[in-house]
């Protein structure tokens, strides 16, 4: 079935250790995105692709990144995890239409020791 | 101004009963699409249904459909014959047209469903 995959489901890391989240779709969507989602809270926007054209939100911190080196995988890189960026991180992808719903993955809740 | 605002943090229906969750929108854009998702306990998000904004009707999806008002900008779910399985965060969800692939979320209604 074509879907959204995160890997992994659980991540835990230690403060100030890098890490990196990963995400493949087999949708061929043009647009992937990056959320963080903390408990009881909607998702926040970190940044998202329209193919290679990288749009970052204002309010996401330096310490995050994202590579799309191609269609189907983009990466959510944390350069240095601190207590405050434990949450769940939600991948998902969309077509290029204002009717173009998103497709989520499972996510990957993020733990930072 | 928030793009989406849903009012009820929570709410309660009995088995069997229908529901309606909130949900009004802030745009200038004449072109727009609205969107509702689950969020079980799980983590992940489920997309539900989706209104245009030049629909002329309302949308269904089996037991979902949307009470959609155009002039007072809302865009409310309700879902009828709830079951256990419906307990979860809903969020309704805003595209535009002109702000492209961004959608606007609201802070989500908590659902329960009690038998």
């Amino acid at each position: 079935d074509a879907m959204v995959i995160q890997n992994p489901r659980y991540q835990v890391t230690q403060f100030g250790k890098p890490v990196t989240l990963s995400c493949s779709q087999t949708l061929n969507h043009n647009v992937m995105y990056w959320y963080q989602q903390k408990s009881s809270q909607a998702p926040k926007l970190l940044f998202h692709y329209y193919d290679k054209d990288f749009n970052n939100e204002a309010d996401t911190p330096d310490n995050f990144q994202s590579r799309r080196p191609n269609t189907s995988f983009c990466f959510l890189d944390i350069r240095s995890p601190g207590l405050g960026d434990a949450a769940m991180y939600l991948c998902a992808t969309s077509g290029g239409r204002v009717h173009n719903e998103q497709f989520f993955g499972p996510g990957t809740r993020l733990t930072v020791l | 101004a928030q793009k989406i605002t849903q009012t009820q943090p929570g709410m309660f229906v009995q088995e069997k009963e229908a529901v309606t969750l909130d949900c009004t929108y802030d745009t200038s854009d004449p072109s727009y699409g609205l969107f509702w998702y689950k969020q079980p306990s799980s983590g992940e998000m489920i997309f539900l249904i989706y209104q245009g904004s030049y629909d002329q009707q309302n949308a269904t999806e089996g037991r979902y459909s949307l009470n959609f008002q155009k002039a007072r900008k809302s865009a409310n779910l309700v879902i009828s014959a709830s079951q256990l399985g419906d307990s979860a965060m809903y969020f309704c969800a805003m595209r535009e047209t002109n702000t492209g692939n961004q959608f606007y979320f609201g802070t989500g209604t908590s659902l329960t469903v009690i038998p």
